[in-house]
């Protein structure tokens, strides 16, 4: 149980272009989901939270109007990195969080994003 | 704020010897502590948790105690293998956030 997956898990895209990350609970409602940004070799960034049906929570340093992020539903958030930089590759993850009140995050398998 | 501290790699092992990733962690209030486990280009996974002081999570051979008078949450292992290598990444929760550590390379020679 308590399964995350992402998609894709790799995607490659010209700089200026708009690309699209799905993250989804298969198994369980997600009433809270998180978006992380991993550079190789180092830990996971938090860049927001959301919560099914309300605005995420950006963390101090992240672009809202880049990363747009949807949570519309109780298994499915999307992140969208508009006009897509070089600087924007890396290593982008989702967790998902069932129950209110609960602290256990599951992770999906991450996507690779590499802008050209 | 609160933080993480983990013990810089990589740690080195021959298989079958003991491991012990160092995690010290400072928060307010009562935070759950968690160890993941990253694999080559993959996401993480959870290795085990716990949730209050004293409190021992253990999973494949893995432990961890919640120690609240040291603020520690050590990794240990008995008997490490060569498909335990990978990146272990100790993190805390608490107020809906976590905060991860900067993660532990872990290489198992057989």
């Amino acid at each position: 149980g308590a399964v995350v997956s992402q998609h894709p898990s790799r995607v490659i895209c010209k700089s200026g272009t708009s690309v699209k990350i799905e993250c989804r609970s298969l198994d369980f409602q997600a009433t809270t989901m998180f978006w992380y940004r991993q550079f190789p070799k180092q830990s996971l960034m938090l860049m927001a939270t959301s919560n099914e049906g309300s605005k995420a929570t950006y963390e101090q340093g992240v672009e809202k109007d880049k990363f747009l992020i949807n949570h519309a539903s109780l298994t499915l958030s999307t992140l969208t990195v508009t006009s897509a930089h070089p600087e924007d590759s890396s290593f982008y993850i989702c967790s998902a969080s069932g129950e209110v009140g609960t602290d256990t995050q599951y992770f999906g398998p991450g996507t690779r994003l590499t802008v050209l | 704020g609160d933080s993480v501290t983990q013990m810089e790699g990589p740690v080195t092992l021959s298989e079958e010897a003991f491991l012990t990733i160092n995690c010290t962690y400072t928060a307010t209030g009562y935070p759950s502590l968690f160890w993941y486990v990253q694999y080559p280009g993959e996401g993480l996974q959870l290795l085990l948790k716990a949730t209050k002081a004293d409190d021992k999570g253990s999973n494949k051979g893995f432990e961890a105690t919640y120690r609240k008078e040291t603020t520690s949450f050590h990794l240990e292992k008995g008997s490490v293998q060569v498909s335990d290598s990978a990146v272990y990444f100790c993190s805390l929760t608490g107020g809906f956030k976590t905060i991860f550590g900067a993660g532990t390379r872990l290489f198992v020679k057989a």
